[in-house]
């Protein structure tokens, strides 16, 4: 079993939507969670940046940590085209530790 | 922000050769550097972990040999691929972390795109 599971997708929304990704962890010792987005060739750009349990909202993005269910989730509302890209869930027990990613869910938000 | 760059941002070299790829934190210190591979359409892979002044922890699997960390300063990091082979190609992604507290966050490089011929 992977330390961190995430559906690969891919996912394709119309513009507009509610977008819900997700991931799973078997890890009790992640402390910190965090979102990236990955362009086509490009580094990861950070998100969202969470510690421990609970909501963490910035824009249209919403993130949320579930410890007691090993569950992760980033909501995006108002899916824009832009938006389109490859969603990496990441963890790790503190900043200066191994980060631990998530395969990345690709999404398309079709106009 | 924070920000990290890598030079070069690709590379293509011959069979055999050796290629250097450069991290560095631009606006901050970093004691400690991490070097990720990511292979097309599959996650990033830690390698190694670099720390200033002292000698890198390589992930199991990973050839130390082959692939040469040196963390010189607290704003640089280099990743050398010695003999670089066709399956060597890859993503190789750095980060850095800001300081040694543990609610500090890491911050990515753009990536240097290897390709091997």
């Amino acid at each position: 079993q992977k330390e961190v599971e995430q559906d690969p997708g891919p996912l394709s929304v119309p513009e507009g939507a509610i977008v819900s990704l997700n991931c799973t962890y078997s890890n009790s010792a992640f402390q910190y969670f965090m979102w990236y987005r990955q362009y086509s060739r490009k580094g990861p750009e950070l998100l969202m940046y969470t510690y421990s349990s609970g909501n963490k909202e910035d824009g249209r993005f919403t993130a949320q940590v579930d410890k007691s269910s090993k569950y992760i989730s980033l909501f995006i509302r108002d899916s824009q085209p832009s938006d389109s890209a490859t969603y990496l869930c990441a963890m790790n027990p503190g900043g200066y530790q191994k980060v631990t990613f998530g395969t990345g869910t690709k999404l398309q938000v079709i106009p | 922000g924070a920000v990290v760059s890598q030079h070069p941002s690709r590379v293509i070299c011959k069979s055999g050769t050796s290629v250097k790829i450069e991290c560095r934190s631009l606006d901050f210190q970093a004691t400690t550097m991490f070097w990720y591979r990511q292979f097309p359409k599959q996650s990033l892979m830690l390698m190694a972990t670099s720390n200033e002044g002292s000698k890198a922890t390589y992930e199991q699997g990973v050839e130390k040999d082959k692939f040469l960390i040196n963390h010189a300063s607290l704003t640089l990091s280099t990743l050398t691929v010695t003999s670089a082979h066709p399956e060597d190609s890859s993503f190789y992604i750095c980060s850095a972390v800001e300081g040694a507290g543990a609610s500090n966050e890491q911050f990515f490089g753009p990536g240097t795109r290897l390709t091997v011929l």
